[in-house]
């Protein structure tokens, strides 16, 4: 198994272009999940999906797009970005288990974006 | 609401020296929790976890207690070696049936020969 991958690995946009990071996980994991990483805050969580076709918002959404129309696929889109985006995203995954989701998440190796 | 609080780093140790990372929470209801680590250019990977109160989870030499009285959960290692270095995340799933992972801050430890 490959586990979460994400591309691309480092990125630099100009303000106001549009792109889009890629996600993908090999473990039929139901849920998962967008975070940025930031100095000094720690992960904040962006968006989640609990399962094909059904996505919901986390703390810091703004600006973001996500959709889940397969369960291995979860992209998420920059729709103008804006250097206060400049940041490293992880993508994360986790099982669903017999006492339901799991809080066990399996995370990707980040994309680096720059915005100038 | 709920979060979690670190100490501050950089953490920097010689080689075997002992290792307290200390982490407090704050939450509703009886919350999961967790140490993450992020070693350079790499994702977050689990470390160990604690599910309910007096639980101690280890993985790799390092120990954390979920201690409810003083809502704390510090990582602790008898020994460090410098393959350690790296930044270290406690984290807190909130009860409830939702698994959005609540993150510390992270503390970097560097560990030197």
């Amino acid at each position: 198994n490959a586990g979460v991958t994400q591309t691309p690995k480092f990125q630099v946009l100009k303000t106001g272009q549009s792109m889009t990071l890629q996600c993908a996980q090999d473990m039929n994991h139901e849920y998962m999940s967008w975070y940025r990483q930031d100095p000094g805050m720690g992960l904040r969580l962006i968006h989640y999906s609990v399962g094909a076709g059904i996505t919901d918002q986390g703390e810091v959404p703004n600006g973001y797009n996500v959709s889940r129309s397969t369960t291995e696929d979860f992209p998420l889109r920059l729709l103008s970005a804006a250097p206060s985006q400049t940041s490293v995203y992880f993508c994360a995954s986790s099982p669903r288990t017999d006492r339901g989701l799991s809080y066990e998440q399996y995370f990707g190796p980040g994309t680096r974006l720059t915005v100038t | 609401g709920d979060s979690v609080t670190q100490m501050e780093g950089p953490v920097t140790l010689s080689e075997e020296a002992f290792l307290t990372i200390n982490c407090t929470y704050t939450a509703t209801g009886y919350p999961s929790l967790f140490w993450y680590v992020q070693y350079p250019g790499e994702g977050l990977q689990l470390l160990l976890k604690a599910t309910k109160a007096d639980d101690k989870g280890s993985n790799k030499g390092f120990e954390a207690t979920y201690r409810k009285e003083t809502t704390s959960f510090h990582l602790e290692k008898g020994s460090v070696q410098v393959s350690d270095s790296a930044v270290y995340f406690c984290a807190l799933g909130p009860s409830g049936g939702y698994n959005k992972l609540i993150f510390g801050a992270g503390t970097r430890l560097a560990v030197h020969p």
